[in-house]
């Protein structure tokens, strides 16, 4: 199994400020590696797809980066309703895993 | 309205079944893989099921127990959960994948969730 660890666990920011939220892969997913947003009460929400697509509707204030083992997710100039759970998730092999998650606090 | 709804969450005895249903519309549901995440009370989103044309994938650790169904005719997916224990408790959202030859996409699009509770 593919194990996706995410850091930090927790990072606090400022709107305006910029994140990068990192997940790693125990073996390469190539550059099959998703980021969703989660947000209480809410469905998840796919963000990027294939490390660094914006799916449909997603600002471009985030951005994904990486391939092999070692992956980013970036937004900028933080937003309000940017406060929430980020997950990474893989589909290069079965089971499809997803990273523990990071949350966004606002400071 | 592009859009998946799922129900049949309960509350269940430990070692019981539950079917849950996932009604989806507003796209042509025969040409995507669907499935099953969860997310149990305070913890991280975790992949169930993943149900093809073909057949279905499963996570370890539901195989034997859960199996998963599509009613191409009527955009419905479902998930039969038998021999259910404390630790399936969760919310279980309904997904529907990306279109990608060859292998599973990406969940792009999810539903609301459906409670599952295994207590006795």
């Amino acid at each position: 199994e593919i194990v996706l660890t995410q850091s930090p666990a927790t990072l606090s920011l400022s709107p305006g400020e910029t994140a990068t939220l990192s997940c790693r892969a125990s073996e390469s997913v190539s550059y099959y590696l998703a980021w969703f947003q989660h947000k209480p009460g809410q469905a998840p929400r796919l963000l990027i797809y294939e490390t660094s697509n914006r799916a449909t509707g997603i600002p471009a204030r985030f951005s994904g980066s990486g391939s092999g083992t070692d992956f980013s997710l970036t937004i900028s100039s933080l937003e309000p309703e940017d406060f929430a759970v980020y997950y990474c998730q893989q589909r290069s092999d079965w089971p499809l895993t997803f990273g523990q998650g990071a949350r966004l606090e606002v400071k | 309205e592009v859009q998946l709804l799922e129900s049949g969450g309960a509350l269940v005895q430990p070692g019981g079944s539950l079917r849950l249903s996932c009604a989806a519309s507003g796209f042509t549901f025969s040409n995507y893989a669907m499935g099953w995440v969860r997310q149990a009370p305070g913890k991280g989103l975790e992949w169930v099921s993943v149900m093809f044309n073909w057949g279905a994938k499963y996570a370890d650790s539901v195989k034997g127990r859960f199996t998963a169904s599509r009613d191409n005719s009527k955009n419905t997916l479902s998930l039969q959960m038998d021999s259910l224990r404390a630790e399936d408790t969760a919310l279980y959202y309904c997904v529907k994948t990306t279109a990608v030859p060859g292998r599973v996409g990406d969940f792009d699009l999810w539903g609301q969730g459906t409670m599952v509770t295994v207590s006795s």
